[in-house]
């Protein structure tokens, strides 16, 4: 069964460094996507991506977010400099929105640590 | 008002049991409606997506109420492995994005 692979499963970073994270969703999906789960909190949107460009980001993907589809597999989320309340998990999605229900797959996701 | 709400449990209950946990969410336009589940420390997985007329899958049933923007989930026949987070999540506005709720957590005990 297919799956959304991501890459590393841990990172720890230094507070101002920057980090990208990776992914390569669901091969035949269309859409991708960027969540984030503080530490015994809910799963929260970042962003979603379609056709090379973000369909929809929410408040917390700020100036220091960025997202890539650098080729025909990988999709990265980058985070330029580092707070420490951007530890938490990460977890990359993809789906087809096929006839308008929008289901997403998951990644095992990624843990970050900003020390 | 909270986007997506649900009560935190935690619901123990012994193998066998039938478990209900139930859902509101505030944005009118939402169109799509699932309840995926989540183990410790692990990506949510799909569960099921819940349509308007409701829908069964083996011990699992899912009911939406878009009056009372209200959703449900039954479990029947409560298994050791159904131990995990039930995350109740619709779609944003636009369509895209997924809004979870913080999930309800549940335990089957032997």
């Amino acid at each position: 069964e297919p799956e959304v692979t991501q890459t590393p499963s841990h990172q720890v970073t230094q507070m101002g460094q920057e980090v990208i994270l990776r992914c390569v969703p669901i091969s035949n999906h269309l859409y991708f996507y960027w969540y984030r789960q503080i530490l015994g909190q809910k799963v929260e949107f970042l962003v979603s991506f379609y056709n090379n460009e973000i369909s929809e980001k929410s408040e917390i993907f700020d100036d220091q977010f960025s997202v890539e589809r650098p080729d025909g597999s990988n999709f990265t989320l980058k985070i330029r400099s580092t707070k420490l309340e951007d530890s938490a998990m990460y977890f990359c999605a993809s789906g087809e929105l096929a006839g308008g229900l929008n289901e997403q797959f998951f990644g095992p996701g990624t843990r970050l640590t900003v020390l | 008002r909270k986007e997506v709400e649900q009560d935190p449990g935690p619901f123990n209950v012994p193998e066998g049991a039938t478990v209900a946990f139930n859902c509101t969410y505030s944005n009118s336009a939402s169109q799509s409606f699932f309840w995926y589940r989540q183990d410790c420390r692990k990506e949510p997985k799909l569960l099921m997506s819940v349509y308007s007329s409701g829908n069964e899958d083996g011990r699992f049933t899912a009911q939406l109420n878009r009056a009372s923007q209200y959703i449900s989930l039954l479990i029947r026949d409560s298994k050791l492995s159904d131990s995990a987070t039930y995350l109740c999540v619709v779609n944003s506005q636009a369509g895209t994005a997924l809004i979870f709720g913080k999930g309800t957590t549940l335990s089957v005990s032997s």
